[in-house]
């Protein structure tokens, strides 16, 4: 059973809405992470946090920006949604340290026409 | 790139026969973990070796990693059907190269199991 929820699991918007995906652990994990992918692509990091009030940006360039006023929360918000959004969106968690995998939350498919 | 690469980018085999995937990376590592993920879902940790050791085992699977050549393999026996999936490679270096500090994720092998 997953420790790690994100909602929406599908989101079909039109272009220029605000949105915000939610992701939220159970674990107490200091850190979390959110990664883009494209269908049969790989992972790219765009946002991550090393606990309360931290977060920063990823490898990948976003638009996106996130928040982390509790531990178990770590939204992800899009201000004016593009095509180019088009996207799988993975939230993740991990314990503090090296040496821990990631727990990974089933993902939001979000399609923005 | 940090990334990883997976080699081969899809292999099927029969059920039953082994599946052996292949990952490369640049830099030097923390630990590399390997990943699952069915049918762009999110990914399952499967397993995770330390850059100081040399072979690891979970169940039926199999890992390897050689620090001198920057590469680890994952080997699968006795595959099942419910194997099939995407593998993916993933290195964990840190931020010491001042670059952000979170996994860096290959392209993946996309594997299936013929029945």
């Amino acid at each position: 059973e997953a420790d790690i929820y994100q909602t929406p699991r599908y989101l079909v918007i039109g272009t220029g809405k605000k949105i915000t995906l939610e992701c939220s652990q159970t674990m107490g994990h200091d850190k979390m992470y959110w990664y883009q992918q494209d269908p049969g692509m790989e992972l790219h990091l765009i946002h991550y946090s090393y606990g309360v009030n931290s977060t920063e940006k990823g490898d990948l360039s976003s638009e996106s920006t996130v928040s982390r006023i509790r531990t178990e929360h770590f939204p992800l918000t899009l201000e004016s949604a593009r095509p180019s959004h088009t996207s799988q969106y993975l939230c993740a968690s991990s314990a503090t340290g090296y040496n821990y995998g990631y727990t990974f939350g089933s993902g939001t498919r979000l399609t923005v026409v | 790139s940090q990334q990883g690469e997976e080699d081969p980018q899809a292999l099927s085999i029969q059920e039953g026969e082994n599946a052996t995937m292949n990952c490369s990376y640049k830099t030097s590592i923390n630990n590399l973990q390997w990943y699952r993920q069915n049918s762009g879902r999110g990914l399952v940790h499967l397993i995770l070796i330390r850059s100081n050791e040399r072979e690891k085992h979970s169940g039926r699977l199999r890992v390897t990693l050689d620090t001198s050549k920057k590469s680890s393999s994952l080997l699968i026996t006795a595959s099942r059907a419910a194997d099939t999936a995407s593998y993916f490679c993933a290195t964990d270096w840190g931020n010491s190269g001042g670059g952000a500090d979170g996994l860096t994720f290959g392209k993946g092998t996309h594997l299936i199991i013929q029945p």
